[in-house]
């Protein structure tokens, strides 16, 4: 159980494209799901939660009107990256996790964006 | 002092070794800790949980030492196959929020 399931896997579009990713549970509800960015060599940083039916929640320094997110559904949010600049080029990484504490996360399998 | 800091490595050791890393946390109020692996360009992919009396699955150890704030992986018997990166996560208390060290490179030699 708790499998999620992230697509497009790899992503390779022209500066001032906005892209959309998806990020799914495919076998459980998340009320919330957790959106990354991981940098070569460099740690997971989370850039928000996304809450189901409201807001997501932004970490500092991430710019809410670059980074859209809409979790519309109890099995899915998206984010979208609005108007990618080569500085964007990233893997992106959603998570999940089961309703309760000490819960661990799942991952998706990533996005690779590429922003020529 | 970062949340959560972890040795980056890499840490070689030959094939059948034992290795052990630590990662250490700064908030007391921290409640849930979990060892994730990454292999180059994927996602993590969760180890193991870490409980307070302990765990092992098979030939890998998780430790917790709430007074010392640390956490601990121990690995034997060392496969190629474990060569990765892993992931120290730390879940603080009365959040959904995780915090993930920078990562301890492990590569295995033959």
């Amino acid at each position: 159980g708790a499998v999620v399931s992230q697509h497009p896997s790899r992503v390779i579009c022209k500066s001032g494209t906005s892209v959309k990713i998806e990020c799914r549970s495919l076998d459980f509800q998340a009320t919330t799901m957790f959106w990354y960015r991981q940098f070569p060599k460099q740690s997971l940083m989370l850039m928000a939660t996304s809450n189901e039916g409201s807001k997501a929640t932004y970490e500092q320094g991430v710019e809410k009107d670059k980074f859209l997110i809409n979790h519309a559904s109890l099995t899915l949010s998206t984010l979208t990256v609005t108007s990618a600049h080569p500085e964007d080029s990233s893997f992106y990484i959603c998570s999940a996790s089961l309703t309760g504490v000490n819960q661990p996360q799942h991952f998706g399998d990533g996005t690779r964006l590429s922003i020529l | 002092r970062k949340e959560v800091e972890q040795d980056p490595g890499p840490f070689n050791v030959p094939e059948g070794a034992t290795v052990a890393f630590n990662c250490t946390y700064s908030n007391s109020a921290s409640q849930s800790f979990f060892w994730y692996r990454q292999d180059c360009r994927k996602e993590p992919k969760l180890l193991m949980s870490v409980y307070s009396s302990g765990n092992e699955d098979g030939r890998f150890t998780a430790q917790l030492n709430r007074a010392s704030q640390y956490i601990s992986l121990l690995i034997r018997d060392s496969k190629l196959s474990d060569s990765a990166t892993y992931l120290c996560v730390v879940n603080f208390s009365g959040t959904y929020k995780y915090i993930f060290g920078t990562g301890t490179r492990l590569k295995v030699l033959a």
